[in-house]
């Protein structure tokens, strides 16, 4: 069963707005981690969130992971067309003791920026 | 300067056929992995190998079988393909766990089947 929800599912904002994404789990996460997918471009890396609390920013995005690390926002201000896209939101389902990461993700969001 | 790199990017093909798809990472990483994307865009995990070595193998059809003849590559290839089969296929990459990555995965750009 998906362990990642997504909201909203799809955001048409007007440039210039402010949005934000929710990704929430049920169980605790070891790591919250958001991509960006752009058609033909796979999935560019944005952020990990890895402490209660934590909050990181690059240019216009914010990601914030909550104090029970079970809920993850990623806000955008002042979005641009070049922010269009679909974001996914990934986590850690367990420890990663093995060799690899397992990470499970989001349905995604589709992000959608008018002129 | 492509750091994972996957080909083809768009593979048609018909019901029945096998095909495979390639992977390569010039990253120095020991972790490959596939990933499926289904037409509702969600992500699941399918295999991962470690220097070789398969580390998961989720619930995925035998009719994939993951082949790593390097810890540099990791190509997949489908046995009598379903229409189910239809999806991207992205493949990735990562460091050991613990070894202070802080872009955990790398992902390739994707590979678009559809089988007709």
């Amino acid at each position: 069963s998906q362990e990642l929800e997504q909201s909203p599912q799809s955001l048409i904002v007007q440039e210039g707005k402010n949005l934000t994404i929710n990704c929430t789990s049920s169980k605790t996460l070891y790591g919250l981690y958001w991509y960006k997918q752009k058609y033909g471009e796979g999935l560019i890396f944005l952020m990990m969130l890895q402490k209660g609390g934590e909050e990181k920013s690059h240019e216009k995005i914010t990601a914030k992971l909550d104090e029970k690390k079970q809920q993850s926002s990623l806000h955008i201000t002042a979005s641009q067309p070049s922010h269009a896209g679909i974001y996914l939101c990934g986590a850690d389902r367990v420890y990663s003791g093995a060799g690899s990461y397992q990470l499970t993700f989001g349905k995604g969001t589709k992000l959608s920026v008018i002129p | 300067d492509t750091a994972v790199s996957q080909t083809p990017k768009y593979l048609v093909t018909q019901m029945g056929n096998d095909k495979s798809i390639k992977c390569e990472q010039n990253l120095g990483h020991d972790t490959m992995y596939w990933y499926k994307q289904d037409s509702k865009k969600f992500l699941k995990i399918m295999f991962s190998y470690n220097n070789k070595e398969l580390i998961i193998n989720e619930t995925v059809p035998n009719r994939f079988s993951p082949k790593s003849p390097d810890k540099a590559h990791l190509n997949l290839h489908i046995n009598s393909l379903e229409l189910g089969d239809s999806a991207v296929y992205f493949c990735a990459s990562s460091q050991v766990p613990g070894q202070g990555a802080t872009e955990k995965l790398f992902f390739g750009s994707g590979t678009q089947l559809s089988v007709l």
